[in-house]
């Protein structure tokens, strides 16, 4: 197992736009993190899954955004109609259901111009 | 609201020096991990402290998590430059969900 993948690395959208990023997991792993970082920040907590089912989702995360997990396999996150603040490294992490450790991806980097 | 706080928030140093990085909280945690990440990674988990006044050692890393469970310390001892990197200290939430709450975390500069 090559580790948590994350895809695209980087990503550059002028406002307005939709982008989508895809996070592939440690295989098996069942639980599926998503945060959003800024520059010399920790991690804000943005949605997680259990398999394929969203337990939380963050009051950060607006209309604007959705993550989905089908098959309980890889997951998406969307932004819809993208600002300016939205520009931060996306990170993913996955763990075992009874083991907080976290592995995480190598992020996604957006940046909205 | 849980709350994790790191200081400082920022350190430089020489090669060769000691160093403390503080989390804390006014909540207790079952248990605090520590991560430490580089510049356009992810970051990487170093140690999961669980019982308190428990202390964990990784080569020159110290870790110790306060006997309340509301705090933890990493101490570097003759620190290089390979440790630079931004330290970030985290723990579950109350709920035990799995989601982990993060601190702000620590940059820390070592100069040769």
């Amino acid at each position: 197992d090559t580790g948590v993948s994350q895809n695209p690395r980087h990503k550059i959208t002028k406002r307005g736009q939709n982008v989508t990023f895809r996070c592939d997991p440690i295989s098996e792993h069942n639980r599926l993190y998503w945060y959003r970082q800024t520059l010399g920040q920790g991690p804000e907590f943005l949605t997680y899954f259990q398999n394929e089912a969203q337990l939380e989702k963050s009051r950060l995360l607006s209309d604007r955004f959705s993550a989905e997990r089908p098959k309980g396999s890889f997951s998406t996150l969307e932004i819809q109609r993208t600002e300016q603040g939205d520009s931060a490294m996306y990170l993913c992490a996955s763990s075992l259901l009874t083991d907080y450790g976290y592995t995480f991806g190598s992020g996604t980097r957006l940046t909205v111009v | 609201t849980q709350l994790l706080e790191q200081s400082p928030q920022f350190l430089s140093i020489q090669e060769g020096e000691n160093l403390t990085v503080y989390c804390n909280s006014s909540s207790v945690f079952s248990s605090l991990q520590w991560y430490r990440q580089e510049p356009g990674e992810g970051p990487v988990l170093l140690v999961t402290v669980v019982t308190g006044g428990e202390v964990k050692k990784l080569k020159r890393l110290t870790f110790q998590f306060g006997d309340a469970r509301k705090d933890s310390s990493l101490h570097i001892t003759a620190a290089q430059p390979g440790d630079t990197g931004l330290y970030l200290c985290a723990g579950p939430n109350s709920g035990n969900t799995g989601k982990l709450i993060f601190g702000q975390g620590t940059t820390l500069q070592v100069k040769p």
